[in-house]
């Protein structure tokens, strides 16, 4: 699986967008990108994934770059329930063989009102 | 919603007791995981499973063993708990497939061994 590198922290204001970036250079063609949060003293919780196309859905935005090497996970309207680590982990789905991600460190996002 | 429980958000055991975690999915999940969570070393997967009755180790499995009698428990074992399997454990479950690496959580059980 593809090694990511993420921001260690960042910041943002309630009501303001919140942008984490994620780099995975070395991302082959098959490996799809997830992202998951943790909220404090809570399981991790999947937010979406994707492959190459932009996916949206009720938590979330993903934007994948055309070289796919890097992306952008876009919450609209960041509030402070949204503090919380953020994990990105790219892994190529194997069927029935899957579910062994690698959590790295994250990034702990920390919306101030 | 998906919902994963786990028996115990905190446990407290001696050392060289057995010690047995639980985890009941209400989804009819084809898998499920056991992880640790410890600070500084992030989520390590300790063991599996795709099918009732079946298992398979992960990256960690040394001093664990686990049991799948039924599709929606998975039991984490600790033979004889030592003082470093104090930890957060979170169970996870996924549907199968193609859908397996959208994991859904516990709360988890933050074991201390004394």
């Amino acid at each position: 699986d593809a090694k990511t590198t993420q921001p260690t922290s960042m910041d943002c204001a309630e009501g303001r967008a919140a942008n984490l970036p994620c780099n995975h250079s070395t991302i082959s063609g098959n490996e799809y990108v997830y992202w998951y949060r943790q909220i404090h003293s809570q399981g991790p919780q999947y937010i979406i994934h994707g492959l190459k196309n932009n996916e949206t859905n009720e938590m979330a935005s993903l934007i994948i770059t055309e070289d796919r090497k890097s992306s952008t996970l876009i919450l609209p309207h960041a509030t402070l329930r949204d503090t919380a680590v953020y994990y990105c982990i790219v892994r190529h789905p194997i069927y029935n063989q899957g579910g062994k991600l690698i959590f790295g460190q994250g990034t702990e996002l920390s919306v101030k009102p | 919603d998906v919902k994963v429980t786990q028996s115990s958000r905190y446990l407290v055991k001696r050392t060289g007791e057995k010690v047995f975690l639980e985890c009941v999915q209400d989804m009819d999940h084809e898998n499920m995981f056991w992880y640790r969570q410890d600070p500084g070393l992030g989520l390590r997967l300790i063991y599996f499973s795709y099918d009732v009755k079946m298992k398979e180790k992960g990256d960690i499995p040394e001093g664990y063993s686990v049991s799948r009698e039924k599709k929606e428990r998975f039991s984490l074992i600790l033979e004889s708990a030592s003082t470093n399997q104090t930890s957060m454990y979170l169970c996870a479950s996924s549907l199968g497939g193609m859908s397996n690496e959208k994991l859904f959580f516990g709360s988890g059980t933050q074991l201390s061994v004394l």
